[in-house]
């Protein structure tokens, strides 16, 4: 079993909607949370950060964290075809400096 | 900004080549990784080093060796490439200093490399 489970979609919305993606983890110990954002061909990009439980937000994207499920998610609102892109959540323990990753979710919003 | 790059986007090579990816990053951090990401499999950590002259195995560093001379250099090396090391290479660092957020991860651009 995976330490992370994120669903790999493919999601696809039209443009507006409000985009719900997930991560599920197993390991108590990770405190640190991300997101990143993957466009085609390009290199992962820090989207949003959260330290252990609650909630951020910047602009249209909110981060939640509920250590009590191991659970985190992002939400996009207002989506654009801009926000067409692979988006990978990341946690970290307190301690040392590996990241895990999901899958990734493909997500594509259309106009 | 943070800055990583790598010296190539695309490369072809033929099996038992020797390969050389470099990474370069402009930010002094201490904390360098090499990820491959495969469709389905996600990233998977090959190699990090956490300082000059040293390096820690990921979880699949078979086939791979790394080498870091410089703070701010980190290159993997294939010793003798083979077909299922076709993949996308990204390079990352982080701080092991400050702030928390100076923890996160930074990208390079990726290396698409082939092996025929």
């Amino acid at each position: 079993q995976k330490e992370v489970e994120q669903d790999p979609g493919p999601l696809s919305v039209p443009e507006g909607a409000i985009v719900s993606l997930n991560c599920t983890y197993s390991n108590s110990a990770f405190q640190y949370f991300m997101w990143y954002r993957q466009y085609s061909r390009k290199g992962p990009e820090l989207l949003m950060y959260t330290y252990s439980s609650g909630n951020k937000e910047d602009g249209r994207f909110t981060a939640q964290v509920d250590k009590s499920s191991k659970y985190i998610s992002l939400f996009i609102r207002d989506s654009q075809p801009s926000d067409s892109a692979t988006y990978l959540c990341a946690m970290k323990e307190t301690s040392g400096s590996r990241l895990t990753f999901g899958e990734g979710t493909q997500l594509t919003v259309n106009p | 900004d943070v800055k990583v790059t790598q010296s190539s986007r695309y490369l072809v090579k033929r099996t038992g080549e020797k390969v050389f990816l470099e990474c370069v990053q402009d930010m002094d951090h201490e904390n360098m990784f090499w990820y491959r990401q495969d469709p389905g499999l996600g990233l998977r950590l090959i190699y990090f080093s956490y300082d000059v002259k040293m390096k820690e195995k990921g979880d699949i560093p078979e086939g791979y060796s790394v080498s870091r001379e410089k703070k701010e250099r980190f290159s993997l090396i294939l010793e003798s490439a083979s077909t299922n090391q076709t993949s996308m290479y990204l390079c990352a660092s982080s701080s092991f200093y400050g702030t928390k957020y100076q923890e996160t991860q930074y990208f390079g651009p990726g290396t698409r490399l082939l092996v025929l």
